[in-house]
């Protein structure tokens, strides 16, 4: 069973625009959510993360939104770049638990 | 100068044979991960250990058998492979056991023929 769901398997933005990844879970009991970066060949970077106690978390361009009553995150990137074309990576966890669940991924094309 | 550094990178090997990954981290972590993504490009807990103790092992057939020498150090070792098994296995280290961000070595791409 799937908790973390990534439904939009590629998304394309234009370079300069905003990139909006989305991200849905099922496990309420989860309150710890993260977003990864990978690039081909090389394994998931960690980009940003956010509590269940946040709404949201800036980092520079990234930007994570948590709604907790809608089980629903999302990634903003302002602006986009190309060198950020990736596949990103939801990944949500509980308190109490040690791993990571992962959703499938979007590929994110970020064109000139 | 690699923080998660698995090998082998690549591996193709025949189905019946017996082979290990290695990991080894070092930002002096704790907790080590094994990781699963399949050809449906699920990432997927396998095991973890803290301090070279077992916390996590998920349904994963008893044909894998992880093993911690020390905590800086996580093999997989993987007897009589099946073709289902290929897949590309990551492993991964995290400061803490809980809600933390884990770091990930590059994978293994395990092709099984």
């Amino acid at each position: 069973d799937q908790q973390v769901k990534q439904n939009s398997p590629s998304l394309s933005v234009q370079e300069g625009r905003i990139s909006i990844l989305n991200c849905d879970y099922t496990n309420s009991m989860f309150d710890y959510f993260l977003w990864y970066k990978k690039y081909p060949a090389e394994g998931p970077t960690f980009l940003i993360s956010i509590s269940s106690i946040k709404d949201k978390n800036e980092d520079g361009r990234f930007t994570v939104f948590l709604n907790k009553s809608a089980k629903h995150l999302s990634l903003h990137i302002v602006p986009s770049q190309p060198g950020d074309s990736a596949v990103y990576f939801c990944a949500a966890s509980e308190d109490s638990g040690y791993a990571l669940n992962f959703g499938k991924g979007t590929s994110l094309l970020v064109t000139p | 100068d690699t923080a998660v550094s698995q090998t082998p990178k690549y591996l193709v090997t025949q189905m019946g044979n017996d082979k290990s990954i290695k990991c080894e981290q070092n930002l002096g972590h704790d907790t080590m991960y094994w990781y699963k993504q399949d050809s449906k490009k699920f990432l997927k807990i396998m095991f973890s250990y803290n301090n070279k103790e077992l916390i996590i092992n998920e349904t994963v057939p008893n044909r894998f058998s992880p093993k911690s020498p020390d905590k800086a150090h996580l093999n997989l070792h993987i007897n009589s492979l099946e073709l289902g098994d290929s897949a590309v296995y990551f492993c991964a280290s995290s400061q803490l056991a809980g809600p933390t961000e884990a770091f990930f070595g590059q994978g293994t791409r395990l092709t099984v023929v």
